[in-house]
């Protein structure tokens, strides 16, 4: 079946580790994204990527990095310099080029420093 | 910077009340509107709308988008406890480059029989 696979649906973290969420899409789409919710609110827009090797900063991208060495995989590394990681993170993806098209979102991963 | 703000921030009502959830926005290349349901886990796609005074109807849900006046509003009718949930709007710009999808804080419904 075609889709978002995020994993690990659940991580716990230490304080001061880095750690990586991974995102893998089968629907060929090109562009992908990252956003961080926390409890009660709605998204925010960390990376997004529209096409392989190239990814520009969203709204909250302090304390993250990504990367897109393949089209179909866009994984989130949290590193300890993001000093309130705690919080549920969606992947998305869309169609890129094509005005409008919707975007599909994986099933989320949470996040907990312990 | 793109904005998109949304309201009420929550909402509560009995069932079948009829909402109206607002979602406005500025953002430069504005492309398209959305308008999604989050229960659990991922949001769900409702709607996208792309032209002013067009509505948009499944069900009960119905949304339209006013872009002179640069907001949306997004319409429950007979509301049901099913309908309890975070609704998000999102703004999608870009011109020939980055496509970026904004969204915004979120509206909380709760229905109560």
């Amino acid at each position: 079946d075609g889709g978002i696979t995020q994993s690990p649906k659940y991580l716990f973290r230490k304080e001061g580790q880095n750690v990586t969420l991974s995102c893998e899409q089968n629907l060929n789409h090109d562009a992908m994204y990252w956003y961080r919710q926390d409890p009660g609110q709605g998204l925010r827009l960390i990376y997004y990527s529209q096409i392989v090797n190239d990814f520009q900063k969203g709204d909250i991208a302090e304390g993250y990095s990504v990367s897109r060495e393949k089209k179909e995989s866009f994984p989130l590394t949290v590193t300890s310099a993001q000093k309130n990681p705690t919080a549920f993170y969606l992947c998305a993806s869309r169609m890129g080029q094509i005005a409008g098209n919707t975007i599909y979102f994986g099933e989320g991963s949470w996040l907990t420093v312990v | 910077e793109d904005k998109v703000v949304q309201s009420p921030l929550s909402l509560v009502v009995h069932e079948g009340d009829t909402v109206t959830l607002n979602c406005s926005y500025e953002v430069t290349n504005f492309r398209s509107l959305l308008w999604y349901k989050q229960e659990k886990k991922a949001p769900t796609f409702l709607f996208m709308l792309t032209s002013s005074g067009i509505e948009k109807k499944s069900g009960r849900l119905s949304s339209i988008l006013d872009k002179k006046e640069l907001f949306s509003i997004l319409n429950i009718t007979a509301t049901q406890t099913g309908d309890s949930a975070i609704y998000l709007c999102a703004v999608e710009r870009g011109s020939g480059g980055y496509q970026k999808v904004t969204f915004g804080t979120g509206t909380k419904l709760q229905v109560i029989p």
